[in-house]
């Protein structure tokens, strides 16, 4: 069965701190992988993707995200975190090999960036 | 120009009424979405559509009744609404169904059954 975990609730970083927000996947074919952002009181807007290629992706707002398939991992990553960074991220997966492709997310995580 | 609207951004109702939330979007997509977020931050899928026609329908309560007139638009009415209705539904659309389209997200419509 397809699943993404995001094994933190929250993070703290430092503002100027480089940040990583974890997420972890498991399907059963190849996958596709998004990284989304909820702002407090906000729809989800959509950051980054990886389709196939590179396995480092970059999106909106510095973030960026590698692929790693042996250890079925698509991190989150900044090098310099910005207060304005704080929300709730959101990783989510697509099996290629799923005829429904359904789209799979995860739990989210808090990102809090302490000045 | 918003490119995923919803109306109302908020709706507060008592038990046992029935209500509706709209959503249109400007971008020229063929599909859409209707998303629940609860209280904890869960997002759950409940409904898609591609080109007006219903392609997934999670386990949703028969209460829940979505309605695509055109492709533009996707309509999501609740009768007998419930205390456990109470989240916010966001609507979503993306370019085409499943592959490697990203979805793009309304502001959401905070639900709160009294």
């Amino acid at each position: 069965a397809q699943s993404v975990a995001q094994p933190e609730d929250q993070v703290n970083v430092a503002e100027g701190n480089p940040l990583t927000v974890k997420c972890t996947y498991s399907v059963s074919g190849n996958p596709y992988l998004f990284w989304y952002v909820q702002y407090p009181n906000r729809g989800l807007q959509f950051l980054l993707k990886y389709i196939t290629g590179d396995n480092l992706v970059k999106g909106s707002y510095g973030f960026e995200a590698e692929f790693n398939k042996s250890q079925t991992s698509f991190h989150l990553k900044k090098p310099s975190a910005l207060v304005s960074d704080s929300a709730l991220y959101f990783c989510a997966v697509r099996d290629i090999a799923d005829s429904n492709y359904q789209l799979i997310w995860g739990a989210g995580t808090k990102l809090i960036i302490k000045p | 120009d918003t490119a995923v609207s919803q109306t109302p951004k908020y709706l507060v109702t008592q038990m046992g009424n029935d209500k509706s939330i709209k959503c249109e979007q400007n971008l020229g997509h063929d599909t859409m979405y209707w998303y629940k977020q609860d209280s904890k931050k869960f997002l759950k899928i409940m409904f898609s559509y591609n080109n007006k026609e219903l392609i997934i329908n999670e386990t949703v309560p028969n209460r829940f009744s979505p309605k695509s007139p055109d492709k533009a638009h996707l309509n999501l009415h609740i009768n007998s609404l419930e205390l456990g209705d109470s989240a916010v539904y966001f609507c979503a659309s993306s370019q085409s169904w499943g592959g490697t389209y990203e979805q793009y997200f309304g502001p959401g419509t905070r639900l709160t059954v009294t």
